[in-house]
Formats: C-alpha cells, sequence, structure tokens
C-alpha cells in the first residue's frame, strides 16, 4: 500500500520569501512517481511537478522545485519568490509501478501568501 | 481549448435523485479517471477506465457506475443519491494507464450538493 503524508495543515509566507511544503511518503515499489497539484480557491487541480524515483536531480519547474531525498522517502516542494498568487492548497501524490494506475493524495497544505 | 471539462460545474438536487455528470478530454490520452474530494479535501479515486475497458473499481458503492463510450469521453451515473454523496467529483485523464511517470491532468471539477 502507498501513503502519503503531509503534516502541515497550513503555511503562511510573505510576499517573495521562498516557502518548503513537507510531503513523505511510503511505498513498497522499486518506481514510483511523485507529484505535486496546486487546488486554488477557485478549486481547480492544477499540476505542478513531478519527480521519478530513478531522477538522479531534483525537478524543476520556473519557480517551483522538488526537494527528493530517496532516502528519507520525503519529495518537498519548495516554492521561491512567492506571490499572492500561490495562495491555495496543494496536494502531495504518488503513483507506483506496474498494474498501479491510481494517484494517492496526501491531506494537503494550505499556503497563505501574506502582502 | 479546455483539455478536460466536465458538466456540470455545479449540481444541486434532492435526495432520492439520479444524476449524471460528463467528461471529455481532448488531450488524446487512452487513460481517463474519476476522484471524490470530500469536506475535509481529501482526493480518492473511484474509477478509471483504459480505452473504454475498466481498470480501477475502488470501494464504490454501486449506485454510482461509470460509462465509457469512447476514450474520450467518461461519464459518472448516481442513482438514488444520498447526503454523503455529497462533494467535489473530478475527472481527470493521462496518457496511459501504467508507468508511474503517467501525469494526470484534472478537469475543474463538479460540486454535487445532496439536500
Amino acid at each position: 500500500a502507498q501513503k502519503i503524508t503531509q503534516t502541515q495543515p497550513g503555511m503562511f509566507v510573505q510576499e517573495k520569501e521562498a516557502v518548503t511544503l513537507d510531503c513523505t511518503y511510503d511505498t513498497s515499489d522499486q518506481s514510483y512517481g511523485l507529484f505535486w497539484y496546486k487546488q486554488p480557491s477557485s478549486g481547480e487541480m492544477i499540476f505542478l511537478i513531478y519527480q521519478g524515483s530513478y531522477d538522479e536531480q531534483n525537478a524543476t519547474e520556473g519557480r517551483y522545485s522538488l526537494n527528493f531525498q530517496k532516502a528519507r522517502k520525503s519529495a518537498n516542494l519548495v516554492i521561491s519568490a512567492s506571490q499572492l498568487g500561490d495562495s491555495a492548497m496543494y496536494f502531495c501524490a504518488m503513483k507506483g509501478g506496474g498494474s498501479n494506475y491510481k494517484l494517492t493524495f496526501g491531506k494537503g497544505t494550505l499556503l497563505t501568501v501574506n502582502p | 481549448d479546455t483539455a478536460v471539462s466536465q458538466t456540470p460545474k455545479y449540481l444541486v438536487t434532492q435526495m432520492g435523485n439520479d444524476k449524471s455528470i460528463k467528461c471529455e478530454q481532448n488531450l488524446g490520452h487512452d487513460t481517463m479517471y474519476w476522484y471524490k474530494q470530500d469536506s475535509k479535501k481529501f482526493l480518492k479515486i473511484m474509477f478509471s477506465y483504459n480505452n473504454k475497458e475498466l481498470i480501477i473499481n475502488e470501494t464504490v458503492p454501486n449506485r454510482f457506475s461509470p460509462k465509457s463510450p469512447d476514450k474520450a469521453h467518461l461519464n459518472l451515473h448516481i442513482n438514488s443519491l444520498e447526503l454523503g454523496d455529497s462533494a467535489v467529483y473530478f475527472c481527470a485523464s493521462s496518457q496511459l494507464a501504467g508507468g508511474p511517470w503517467e501525469t494526470q491532468y484534472f478537469g475543474p471539477g463538479t460540486r454535487l450538493l445532496v439536500l
């Protein structure tokens, strides 16, 4: 069974500062993918970034980067230079390999960016 | 053009009614999914179809029945609606089912309220 844990129900950050959202995972799969999604107050789910278990480098997408520490089973999302529009719910999710087709989500972290 | 679309966006109905939610994707993907997001924002897979074949059928009441007329469409029909069915239902799609790298792209969600 796969499990995603997001221990921060809510986080606050000042505009223009960097923030790290924590995510730890548990799986017995050797090959797996880790994903982060953003859900603003309007409700849609927006894909942000992906990290594969065999990727040697941390994934980056613009202001988003993923701090992947395989031995610690963590996949933290780092948002640099926070903007007011970053205020949203952020979900960490994982997908196993083979016939494991589904995304398993964490409970989410509500990020508030203060001006 | 919207990649994954759902109709309706909002659905308010009485207990005991039957309702359907429609989903369409124009990404050319083979696999589509239904997820349910509860009042605590927790997301959980319900069903998945790969090229019109059911591949995931989680523990969901049999009042819920998915139908995939073709690989671009996945509909969700709910019979005898109950108060506990109130939630946001998300449709998603991915290029293929297998592989931990397969990113799932979500529709805007359908907010169902059962009175």
